[in-house]
């Protein structure tokens, strides 16, 4: 069965504190990994889609990294702002257009 | 503007009524999701629709029902027998070209049983 746990559930950081959130999933037959970004009250934001082992992509102060096991959101330099929660999501071969969610990390980040 | 629009953004329902969500699309997607989102859960997947006048069951559609007309469209019916339904509802669309494209979420409606 396909799973996604993303660890911790909460992160409180000080502005300009770097830091990672980790995926990790099982799933046969990986299609693609997905990152998205929640803000209370909203629909989650897409990120990134990651598709093979050793694939990274950046966005500002985000940069998503992938291995065979896991996936990491490394946060550098955090601003206020990206105070929020963030997704991972997979597809497997098994689940042609299904995405298996994890819970979430919400992160803090103080001034 | 192209997106995913989502109403009512609030919805309350009385116990024993069916209420329908509604969610429009622009992005001339021919895939559409709805989610349901619980506090310290992922999200889950109701039903999903990968082409007009074709649905299926995700991991937790009893409860739930659908229909998918138009392109455009996917409207998610809560009857009665949803017996917890309070919730946040999400819709999602993609292309549906790809093997893995990217679905993209509509605003959401918070639904609240009375």
């Amino acid at each position: 069965e396909d799973q996604v746990t993303q660890s911790p559930e909460a992160l409180r950081l000080q502005e300009g504190e770097s830091s990672s959130l980790n995926c990790s999933y099982t799933v046969s037959g990986l299609r693609g990994l997905f990152w998205y970004r929640q803000d209370p009250g909203k629909g989650p934001e897409f990120l990134f889609t990651l598709y093979s082992a050793g694939e990274e992509k950046e966005k500002e102060r985000l940069k998503a990294t992938l291995t065979k096991k896991e996936s990491f959101l490394h946060i550098t330099a955090p601003k206020p702002e990206d105070s929020a929660t963030y997704l991972c999501a997979v597809q497997g071969a098994s689940n042609t257009g299904k995405l298996i969610f994890g819970q979430g990390t919400t992160l803090q980040v103080k001034p | 503007d192209g997106g995913i629009t989502q109403s009512p953004k609030y919805l309350f329902r009385k116990e024993g009524q069916n209420v329908t969500l509604s969610c429009e699309q622009n992005l001339n997607h021919d895939a559409m999701y709805w989610y349901r989102q619980d506090p310290g859960q992922g999200l889950r997947l109701i039903y999903y629709s990968q082409i007009v006048n074709d649905f299926q069951k995700g991991d937790i559609a009893e409860g739930y029902s659908v229909s998918r007309e138009k392109k455009e469209s996917f409207p998610l019916t809560v009857t009665s027998a949803q017996k917890n339904p309070t919730a946040f509802y999400l819709c999602a669309s993609s292309s549906g070209q790809a093997a893995a494209d990217t679905q993209y979420f509509g605003p959401g409606t918070r639904l609240t049983v009375l």
